[in-house]
């Protein structure tokens, strides 16, 4: 099975609004909503930021937020941060009861 | 606080095999999914394998199905990962994360196995 797509880089000014991708099949993404967002900075382990498409953890800033439409997840941040720099990936259940994570998307503040 | 602390990596011959473990703390083990997700250096994250609480419910990434297999010992909190017939793909840092297929809401440090010769 292929890696779900994202965009290899955004970039935003503090403050904007960024969005990254995440699309699948109707296999994965389109077809469960048991998608999920990790944030990974350089030489750590990935945290938790979004699951079930659309769900906060406790204790992740209300500036993370996720959606779904058709097989593409999306991942917003409201009000980027410099702390927000990191690389983000997705991940989705699949049909074959196996986990797919995206390619990642490195975010960088400028 | 949970806490979920992975070991036994290191260097091995192509061919070789290994076994990680994962000692976990701060919460009930045995009420929980496990999994092992792994990261090639430089690159992104590949679910490996996920075993459910039971032992009743576990499924393998097909690159590593055949040759990979997990197992947790609930009276020890721990969750193991033994790996043969290793490949210079195989090269990662191996996580273990607390979760089914949803979500990973806790990881480990991550332990480095380097398969080379």
């Amino acid at each position: 099975q292929s890696a779900l797509t994202q965009p290899a880089s955004v970039s935003g000014s503090p403050g904007q609004s960024i969005t990254i991708s995440c699309t699948g099949t109707s296999s994965d993404v389109g077809g469960y909503n048991y998608v999920s967002w990790y944030q990974q900075h350089p030489g750590k382990a990935p945290k938790l930021m979004i699951y079930d498409v659309s769900n906060r953890p406790s204790g992740v800033s209300n500036r993370f937020s996720g959606s779904k439409s058709g097989n593409t997840a999306s991942l917003t941040i409201s009000g980027v941060q410099a702390e927000d720099e990191a690389d983000y990936y997705c991940s989705s259940y699949t049909s074959r009861n196996t986990v797919l994570f995206g390619g990642g998307t490195q975010l960088t503040v400028l | 606080q949970v806490q979920l602390v992975e070991s036994g990596g290191g260097l091995v011959k192509p061919g070789g095999s290994l076994r990680l473990s994962c000692a976990a703390s701060g919460f009930t083990f045995s009420d929980y999914y496990m999994t092992w997700i792994r990261q090639a250096p430089g690159k992104g994250l590949e679910w490996v394998s996920y075993m459910s609480s039971s032992r009743s419910d576990i499924n393998y990434a097909d690159s590593v199905g055949g040759r990979f297999t997990i197992s947790r010992d609930n009276a020890k909190n721990s969750l193991y990962l033994q790996m043969i017939s290793l490949r210079a793909e195989d090269t990662a840092v191996y996580y273990c994360a607390r979760g089914s297929y949803r979500w990973y809401d806790y990881w480990g440090q991550g332990t480095l196995v380097t398969v080379s010769s």
